[in-house]
């Protein structure tokens, strides 16, 4: 079963709204990372956070990590009609049958309306 | 600096054909991941090199499925013979430093199996 599962499966906002997926995960990480891909093209690394880290900050992204819950969410803000594309989350197991690669979750397909 | 080169971009095959998708990771990545992504499963690690050394490939999913590395800056994913559930996009990506790390991705080749 995939590491990562995303929610909601698919989201739809208007542009200049805030996007918010989520990303829960099974076993312990070492790190968490979210990645984008536009439709017919390759996965785009967005973020890194470490499993010591709460909160990351990159441009309009904003990450947080809970390894108490096990869960981790992505926030856009101000978000914009290029913003459309699928976001993945992948972890890299701390131990068990993930240990040493990262596992991707099924993806959040954000789709901004202009 | 060019990213990760994956050729053919597209492939259409008969059941039965012999597939050779194509890789050229970053220069100075020394690691290499091939991906498989379809709607059923998502994205799915196949294989990953670290040094041209195959490290895990229990994600292959038969011996149908090859993957060669003769050097830092090639690689190859066979799939011989090819049958129509094969069909998906194949994705190949390279680290430096971890398996877990960043990923950079290529734009895949999308197979198509008849």
């Amino acid at each position: 079963s995939q590491q990562g599962e995303e929610d909601p499966q698919a989201l739809s906002i208007q542009e200049g709204e805030n996007a918010t997926m989520n990303c829960s995960y099974k076993t312990s990480i070492n790190n968490l990372q979210w990645y984008r891909q536009n439709s017919g093209r390759g996965l785009v690394h967005l973020i890194l956070i470490r499993s010591n880290e709460r909160e990351k900050h990159s441009g309009r992204l904003r990450v947080t990590l809970d390894t108490s819950k096990k869960s981790s969410s992505l926030l856009i803000t101000a978000s914009r009609a290029a913003d459309t594309a699928s976001y993945f989350c992948a972890t890299d197991g701390a131990g068990g049958t993930s240990y040493g690669k990262l596992t991707f979750g099924q993806g959040t397909i954000l789709t901004v309306h202009p | 600096d060019a990213g990760v080169i994956q050729s053919p971009r597209h492939e259409v095959t008969e059941m039965g054909q012999e597939v050779t998708l194509r890789c050229k990771p970053i220069s100075g990545h020394d690691y290499l991941f091939w991906y498989r992504q379809t709607m059923m499963r998502g994205l799915e690690l196949l294989i990953y090199f670290n040094n041209n050394v195959p490290i895990d490939d229990s994600g292959m999913p038969e011996d149908r499925f090859s993957a060669k590395m003769p050097n830092a800056s090639f690689s190859t994913l066979k799939i011989q013979p090819s049958e129509p559930r094969d069909s998906a996009v194949y994705f190949c990506a390279s680290s430096r430093g971890a398996p877990t790390g960043e990923l950079f991705f290529g734009e895949g080749s999308r197979l198509t199996v008849l």
